[in-house]
């Protein structure tokens, strides 16, 4: 089958630093995305990575294992409009949509 | 540019009934996705349009689902006759290429259905 693990839920303070991990089993990889999405609204592509190593792209850093069939996602200097869940999702072929979505993290941050 | 769009916002149907959600993709995308996520759980795949031609329908629960893609612009996904356990947040997303690093889908806000 194809799983995709990542924690309920993650609490931090703003200005802290925190990292969401994913693992993952599927029957296919291509690459490892990540989501964010507010209450109620669309799920917003973060991040990509299909090679091993770290992508950053601001407050937000996305890395790869692929040997491990791990990644994480780094938020530093955390915002409360941080607050949100976040998605790692796998692309299992070519297809940029097709993914298989883990089931959120929902991260909470206090002032 | 106008993102991807979803109409309706909610839904309340009773069982039984029929619910039609319809999905504006940005325009210029090919590649149109439908995703569900039911009880808070993962976002599934649901299917896969290449303009007008479903490419992947593999993630449809069953055939009381229908979903179309006349003249690869818009699509609707049909529930008839819709069940309790149908309830849940209908995503739509869409993509203009396929593949590659720099490809990425868009997702609209969903349409959140509940089968009373």
């Amino acid at each position: 089958g194809q799983s995709l693990e990542q924690p309920s839920e993650v609490t931090a303070v703003e200005g802290a630093i925190v990292q969401i991990n994913c693992t993952y089993q599927t029957s296919g990889f291509y690459g490892l995305s990540w989501y964010q999405q507010h209450d109620g609204g669309a799920p917003t592509f973060l991040s990509y990575n299909a090679l091993d190593g770290l992508e950053e792209t601001g407050r937000f850093s996305s890395f790869l294992s692929r040997s491990d069939s791990y990644g994480y996602l780094l938020l530093q200097e955390l915002q409360m409009k941080d607050s949100a869940s976040y998605f790692c999702a796998v692309r299992v072929n070519t297809n940029a949509g097709k993914s298989t979505f883990g089931d959120g993290t929902t991260l909470t941050v206090k002032p | 540019e106008a993102g991807v769009t979803q109409f309706p916002s909610h839904s309340v149907i009773e069982k039984g009934q029929t619910v039609t959600l319809r999905c504006d993709p940005i325009s210029g995308h090919d590649n149109l996705y439908w995703y569900r996520r039911v009880m808070g759980k993962e976002i599934k795949f649901l299917l896969h349009f290449v303009k007008e031609s479903k490419q992947d329908e593999s993630g449809m629960p069953n055939n009381r689902f229908l979903a179309e893609r006349t003249g690869g612009t818009y699509s609707t996904l049909k529930v008839q006759p819709a069940e309790l356990e149908d309830s849940g947040v209908y995503f739509c997303a869409s993509s203009q290429d396929t593949g590659g690093r720099g490809s990425e889908a868009f997702f609209g806000q969903g349409t959140r259905l509940t089968v009373v």
